[in-house]
């Protein structure tokens, strides 16, 4: 199984919005509606934000989204705020309970 | 609040075995619902899953690593743990143990672990 594909980095100001692509297979992205996304601040551990495409993980703000088309899952902040620079991971499960990462994007808040 | 703690060797030697302990406290590893696994992240790299286990003991493994890599589970002391055998540079990371749904999503980390490999 491949690495799903991450751009390395994405940006945008305060208030604005910004979409982070993940692109995979019909062997998993394409394939199952289970794609989550994970934040993770440097020196800490990744943090869940989005689950099974597009339900937020408790406690995090409706300005997370996510969708899927294809084999495309993205995900979409809005309202950008500073404490939302971070990385940010997709995952896909891959079937026979095997996952897969994305490689991850650097999203910086201008 | 369920917890997840990594233990063991921060330093392996290249070729020998890297072996690390996840303690979860707060909850049952016996759970029916979950999955417990192992991912890692090289440094200043993406994360990587390495396997899971159930608790009945089935295990599923990424197929680029499942050569080298056992998982086990210890249901008495709510611990599993990971062994990595040939161990190279390219081994070194930081080792995260996790809690997974059947779905694979991850819903809790462990605080994670660096492990390097090196004479």
């Amino acid at each position: 199984q491949s690495a799903l594909t991450q751009p390395p980095s994405a940006s945008g100001s305060p208030g604005q919005s910004v979409t982070i692509s993940c692109t995979g297979t019909s062997s998993d992205v394409g394939g199952y509606n289970y794609v989550s996304w994970y934040q993770q601040h440097p020196g800490k551990a990744p943090k869940l934000m989005i689950y099974e495409v597009n339900k937020r993980s408790s406690g995090v703000p409706d300005r997370f989204s996510g969708s899927k088309s294809g084999n495309t899952a993205s995900l979409t902040v809005s309202g950008l705020r500073a404490e939302d620079e971070a990385d940010y991971y997709c995952s896909s499960y891959a079937g026979s309970n095997n996952v897969v990462f994305g490689g991850g994007t650097k999203l910086t808040v201008l | 609040q369920l917890q997840l703690q990594e233990s063991g060797p921060g330093l392996v030697k290249p070729s020998e075995t890297l072996s690390l302990t996840c303690t979860v406290s707060g909850g049952s590893i016996s759970s029916s619902s979950y999955y417990w696994g192992w991912i890692r992240q090289p440094p200043g790299k993406g994360l990587e899953w390495i396997g899971s286990i159930y608790y009945s003991g089935n295990t599923y493994y990424n197929p680029s690593l499942k050569s080298r890599v056992t998982i086990s589970v210890h249901t008495s002391k709510n611990q599993f743990s990971l062994e990595l055998s040939s161990v190279t540079a390219a081994d070194t990371a930081v080792y995260y143990c996790a809690r997974l749904s059947i779905w694979g999503i991850v819903d809790y980390w462990g605080q994670g672990t660096l492990v390097t490999v090196s004479s």
